[in-house]
């Protein structure tokens, strides 16, 4: 069965410093990778996707994660944390042709001044 | 830019009662979902709808849960007879295609007292 591990369940950084959550999947056939970002109160929303071709994505808000097939693995990173960007952070799996989007168990992000 | 969109945001209904949640999908999106998250923990997948039917559902859809698209906007989950257990936040969510990404809406807050 198709999995979504996120390592630490809670990340805290200073502002400034680079941010980076970690993600890790198990899947028989390469699949499709989403991070999404919910802040409190609110719905999921999309960060980044891969799909196919170029294995570095960029997504909104300076976040970019690395699809690694070798280690099955798709890390988020941002350069430089903001005050803004403290949320829950979830990391998603689609199988190829599959209906059903599988959650890791999220991964709170805070941010220190 | 358009939206996935929910009402209500909060729901209380007492234990055995029948809820309907609704959803108004994307208007050029083909397929439907409803995912819930319980207070804390991962959003889990619940069902996948297309063409008016359902595609996929997890273990967690049992006979209590049923879904419908009565009209071209609308699509709707009802919970027939709640449990304390069905207390979460349920997430619809649509897509053009699979499996491209997901458009979550805002949620609806279900209590069960």
């Amino acid at each position: 069965a198709q999995s979504v591990t996120q390592l630490g369940s809670h990340v805290s950084v200073s502002e400034g410093a680079l941010v980076l959550l970690r993600c890790n999947y198990s899947s028989s056939v390469p699949p499709y990778l989403f991070w999404y970002v919910q802040y409190p109160n609110q719905g999921l929303q999309l960060l980044l996707k891969y799909t196919t071709g170029a294995t570095l994505v960029k997504g909104i808000n300076g976040f970019e994660a690395e699809f690694k097939k070798s280690e099955t693995s798709f890390h988020l990173t941002k350069p430089s944390a903001h005050m803004s960007d403290a949320a829950e952070y979830f990391c998603a799996v689609i199988n190829t042709g599959g209906f059903k989007t599988i959650f890791g168990a999220g991964t709170r992000l805070f941010v220190k001044a | 830019e358009p939206e996935v969109t929910q009402t209500p945001s909060h729901q209380v209904t007492q234990m055995g009662q029948e809820v309907i949640l609704r959803c108004v999908p994307i208007s050029n999106h083909l397929y439907f979902y409803w995912y819930r998250q319980i207070l804390g923990q991962k959003v889990e997948f619940l069902v996948s709808f297309y063409n008016n039917e359902i595609s996929e559902k997890s273990e967690i859809f049992d006979d209590q849960f049923s879904v419908e698209r009565p009209d071209g906007s609308n699509f709707t989950l009802k919970i027939r007879s709640t449990k304390l257990e069905d207390s979460a936040m349920y997430f619809c969510a649509s897509s053009t295609a699979v499996p491209y990404e997901q458009y979550f809406g805002p949620g609806t807050r279900l209590t069960v007292t």
